[in-house]
């Protein structure tokens, strides 16, 4: 299966401030995804990052407060805009390969919204 | 949209003793996958299975694909303390696009030496 790295691992921020999560997996994929983990909770899918357009929204989500950039297969990045305390969360870069059918998943980006 | 049962939300076991746990859908999934989470990790996939009625297994652990298509059931034989963590059940409808699945949310599992 795909490595995923992602980085930062993890970042103290500033309310109303904005961070980019990058995600750079090791091989060619298919399809590219952006999930977040609230404390304590299950994942729930943000978006799909499209390759070279724009990314495919999950209800209650929306591009001016998490735009996603996908400008190859293998790269993606996921900004978090004027952050609030609620958007302490961890958020994960996961991936598949045609024919796979099953997630990959990178160690996720833990953040902190003071 | 889909919403996954996952139950217990957390056990407590003896080193040793085995463990079940399943996830109920309102709504029948293609396939069912079931994932670990390591503290400050990322879930890592256990079991797949993309047939109604498949029981797949994994070393000690057992996966099964129930037979309505709404449910699947997870079992550990024999836990041991590395098997501590958060174990996550996911469906995924082949009509909208491999990949994106829908999350339980989550059993935590605890065991005492």
């Amino acid at each position: 299966s795909a490595v995923i790295s992602q980085k930062p691992s993890r970042d103290i921020c500033q309310r109303g401030t904005s961070l980019t999560i990058q995600c750079q997996v090791d091989s060619q994929v298919t399809m590219m995804f952006w999930y977040r983990q609230q404390p304590g909770q299950s994942l729930t899918l943000i978006a799909t990052a499209n390759q070279g357009s724009e990314a495919t929204y999950e209800s209650g989500f929306v591009i001016d407060k998490f735009p996603i950039s996908r400008p190859n297969l293998t790269f993606s990045t996921l900004t978090v805009s004027n952050m609030s305390p609620e958007d302490s969360s961890i958020y994960l870069c996961s991936c598949y390969r045609a024919g796979a059918n099953v997630l990959t998943f990178g160690a996720g980006s833990r953040l902190t919204v003071l | 949209g889909q919403q996954l049962n996952q139950s217990p939300q957390s056990m407590f076991i003896q080193e040793g003793e085995d463990v079940s746990m399943n996830c109920t859908s309102s709504s029948i999934f293609n396939t069912w996958l079931w994932y670990k989470q390591d503290p400050g990790e990322g879930p890592v996939l256990l079991i797949a299975l993309y047939k109604a009625g498949e029981l797949t297994s994994n070393g000690r652990l057992t996966a099964q694909f129930g037979t309505t298509r709404k449910d699947s059931f997870l079992n550990i034989s024999a836990s041991i303390p590395s098997d501590v963590g958060i174990y996550f059940c996911a469906g995924q409808l082949r009509n909208f696009g491999a990949g994106k699945s829908t999350f339980g949310d989550g059993t935590t599992l605890t065991v005492k030496p």
